[in-house]
C-alpha cells in the first residue's frame, strides 16, 4: 500500500514570499490533516478535512495560510506571504473517515524562511 | 486540552536496558496511540490501545493504560541504537482530531 506523499521535501524562501505544498493522501482515507512541527516541538494541527469539507481549522493562521482539497483527494497548504517564524516541518497526514484509528504521516516538508 | 503531554522530556539509556516513558491526558478517551518519530522523519504509529484495555503487547513494546489516572505508559525493553527518535502519545476525539504533545526524546547509546 502507498503512503502519504508529500513534496517538495526541502523548500527554502525568503520572508514576505508565497510557498505551497501538496499531499497525496492514502488513497480511500477520508480524512486529511495538515500539522506544523517547529524545532523542538511536538505536531501542530493546523487543518482537518473530510473529504473536501473543513473539520477544523481553529489554529490555521489565516490571514496568510491557506488549505484546500479539491475533489476529496489531494491537498495543498500555501503560505503567503511566509515570516521567519513559519519555519518548521509541515505535516501531512491521513486517516479512514471517523475511525479513531491510526493516522498515517507522510514524511514531511521542511520550510525554512529566510 | 485534549493533547497527551508525555513524561521525561528526555531520556538517555545504554543499549540493552529498557525504556519507559509516560503520557497523562485530561479528558476520557476512546483509545489512546503511540507514535515515534525519527529525525526529519514523519510520525509512525506503534500501537493502539482502546480505553477496556489494560495492557498490550507489540514485539518489544509494552503499553500500560490506566483510565482512572488519565495515564498511559510505553515500555521499549532490550533497546537498540535504532530506537533513538522521539515518541508522542495521541487520543484521537468524536471529530477523529489528533494532538500531539511535546513527545518524549530517546537517546539509546550503543
Amino acid at each position: 500500500e502507498a503512503g502519504v506523499a508529500q513534496s517538495p521535501r526541502y523548500k527554502i524562501i525568503e520572508k514576505r514570499q508565497s510557498v505551497a505544498f501538496w499531499c497525496n493522501p492514502i488513497s480511500g482515507h477520508a480524512t486529511l490533516y495538515w500539522y506544523q512541527q517547529i524545532l523542538g516541538q511536538g505536531p501542530k494541527l493546523l487543518i482537518q478535512f473530510q473529504n473536501n469539507g473543513v473539520v477544523d481549522d481553529s489554529q490555521l493562521p489565516k490571514d496568510r495560510f491557506s488549505a484546500e482539497r479539491l475533489k476529496g483527494v489531494d491537498s495543498t497548504l500555501k503560505i503567503q506571504p511566509a515570516k521567519l517564524e513559519d519555519s518548521a516541518v509541515y505535516l501531512c497526514a491521513s486517516s479512514l473517515a471517523s475511525s479513531r484509528g491510526e493516522a498515517f504521516f507522510g514524511q514531511g516538508t521542511r520550510l525554512t524562511v529566510v | 486540552s485534549q493533547q497527551g503531554e508525555e513524561d521525561p522530556q528526555a531520556l538517555s539509556i545504554q543499549e540493552g536496558e529498557n525504556a519507559t516513558m509516560n503520557c497523562s491526558y485530561k479528558t476520557s478517551i476512546n483509545n489512546l496511540q503511540w507514535y515515534r518519530q525519527n529525525s526529519g522523519r514523519g510520525l509512525v504509529h506503534l500501537i493502539l490501545i482502546r480505553s477496556n484495555e489494560r495492557e498490550k503487547h507489540s514485539g518489544r513494546l509494552r503499553v500500560t493504560l490506566d483510565t482512572s489516572k488519565k495515564s498511559s505508559s510505553l515500555l521499549i525493553t532490550a533497546s537498540r541504537a535504532a530506537d533513538t527518535a522521539s515518541y508522542f502519545c495521541a487520543t484521537p476525539n468524536t471529530g477523529n482530531q489528533f494532538y500531539f504533545g511535546t513527545g518524549t526524546s530517546l537517546t539509546v547509546i550503543p
